[in-house]
């Protein structure tokens, strides 16, 4: 079936813009992730749903970032006012927590660039 | 708070070689521990779930071990090829008492098989 999907895939900002990334999760599932790779280290955590409900937001940077799941399926990511340090590849994840518990599967990303 | 290290950070071998890529963790209630592969530009690739009552997974040419305790776990790759380039990175998930289903990530161990 269909895998995460993400939009769009390559995202150029100039600093001071705002911008909205997107994800599609897999269909049904209940969890949904959001990560930020900086360039050469491993993805870094940023928030979590579970349906329509944030539950975790802890890895958020600062108060510029804001995401949603209205309807507990598509996610948007919103970052306001962007910065140089912004830039990075965002990656989304979604898993269903009774199907090899809490594995979970991951989409392309987006790579954003602050100029 | 949760610490992932990989080491090496990079490692380049000969085709035809088995080699082990090693990871460790500072805090040892995990609930699982994924291994992942990045190509270039791309996502995340899930390879092998090790649950914590588990000692290893296999699935063809991998392998990965975890002893919770010591807070390790290693990836063993047989008979490499060059289409194994890439990088590999290791997560952990903590226990389901605390909330949050983040996953912890390492740096990553950038393979390069040489033909």
């Amino acid at each position: 079936g269909a895998g995460v999907s993400q939009s769009p895939r390559y995202k150029v900002a100039k600093r001071g813009q705002d911008v909205a990334l997107r994800c599609d999760p897999i269909s049904g599932h209940v969890s949904l992730f959001w990560y930020q790779q900086a360039l050469g280290q491993g993805p870094e955590f940023l928030t979590y749903f579970q349906n329509e409900a944030q539950l975790d937001k802890s890895g958020l940077p600062s108060d510029r970032f804001f995401a949603e799941r209205p309807e507990g399926s598509v996610s948007t990511l919103k970052i306001q006012r962007t910065q140089q340090e912004d830039s990075a590849v965002y990656l989304c994840a979604s898993s269903l927590p009774r199907d090899r518990p809490y594995e979970q599967y991951f989409g392309p990303g987006t790579r954003l660039t602050v100029t | 708070k949760q610490e992932v290290t990989q080491i090496p950070a990079a490692l380049s071998v000969p085709e035809g070689e088995n080699l082990v890529l090693n990871c460790s963790f500072t805090d040892s209630a995990i609930y699982n521990l994924q291994w992942f592969r990045q190509d270039p530009g791309k996502g995340l690739t899930s390879l092998l779930l090790i649950q914590s009552s588990q000692r290893e997974q296999t699935s063809g040419r991998l392998n990965a071990s975890l002893d919770k305790s010591s807070g390790r776990s290693t990836l063993y790759i047989a008979a490499s090829q060059p289409g194994d380039s890439a990088t590999y990175l290791c997560a952990v998930k903590r226990g389901l008492q605390g909330g949050s289903e983040k996953l912890v990530f390492g740096k990553g161990t950038k393979l390069t098989v040489n033909p």
